[in-house]
């Protein structure tokens, strides 16, 4: 089965520098890439995904980039701010399975003020 | 909020008790999930039903049931669960299955087994 890998497990950044957090995936079929932000109390919510016809994508502060070939995906956040503190999931998925998406281990986003 | 929503949001049960965790979704949805979510460990795909039918069971024990009477309502019901059994148990739900749609989830519901 997939098999996804994210790095670092904790990030801690200046409010306003950039962080990325980067993932590795194991099946080749997967063509479906998105990412989660959960808030303590919250369940993961969705702020961005990709999909393989794609190699880029962005969203105001937010991008993700996907190399197929190498079998990993990245999300960049921008001009980062206190609000952005959270854990941050990637997963992976392809269109013959059952929406069974397989998460990486999360990373624990820290911006200071 | 995602217009998912689950009960109870906190829940203490022994491990002889008999207890229920609700989903509900108010998106017009045909496919939901349960998810576990432990600490330090990935999320966890448990159960996946499509216009009420499951679809798939990721190996989960027998002493969680998944029941999905409708495709707007999903439960989890559990007995004689494990203290390793307490987890936040996320529900989640998407338009369809089959094809790579977002799945949008509830708050989740932090289970304590004593």
């Amino acid at each position: 089965g997939e098999n996804v890998e994210q790095h670092p497990s904790t990030l801690s950044v200046q409010e306003g520098d950039s962080a990325v957090i980067k993932c590795t995936y194991s099946d080749s079929a997967s063509n479906y890439f998105p990412w989660y932000k959960q808030e303590l109390g919250k369940g993961p919510q969705l702020i961005i995904d990709i999909r393989s016809n794609v190699g880029e994508k962005k969203d105001q502060r937010i991008a993700v980039t996907l190399n197929k070939t190498a079998k990993h995906f990245s999300l960049h956040i921008t001009e980062t701010q206190p609000e952005d503190s959270a854990v941050y999931f990637c997963a992976a998925n392809k269109e013959t399975s059952y929406g069974k998406l397989t998460f990486g281990q999360g990373t624990i986003l820290t911006v200071h003020p | 909020e995602t217009g998912v929503t689950q009960t109870p949001r906190h829940l203490v049960m022994g491990m002889t008790n008999k207890k229920s965790l609700k989903c509900e979704q108010h998106l017009g949805h045909n496919a939901m999930y349960w998810y576990k979510q432990s600490a330090k460990k990935p999320l966890e795909l448990m159960f996946v039903y499509s216009l009420e039918e499951r679809v798939e069971n990721n190996s989960v024990p027998s002493r969680f049931s998944p029941e999905c009477p409708n495709s707007s309502h999903l439960f989890l019901h559990l007995h004689t669960l494990q203290p390793e059994d307490s987890a936040l148990y996320l529900c989640a739900s998407s338009q369809e299955s089959r094809r790579t749609d977002t799945q949008y989830f509830g708050p989740g519901t932090r289970l304590t087994v004593l």
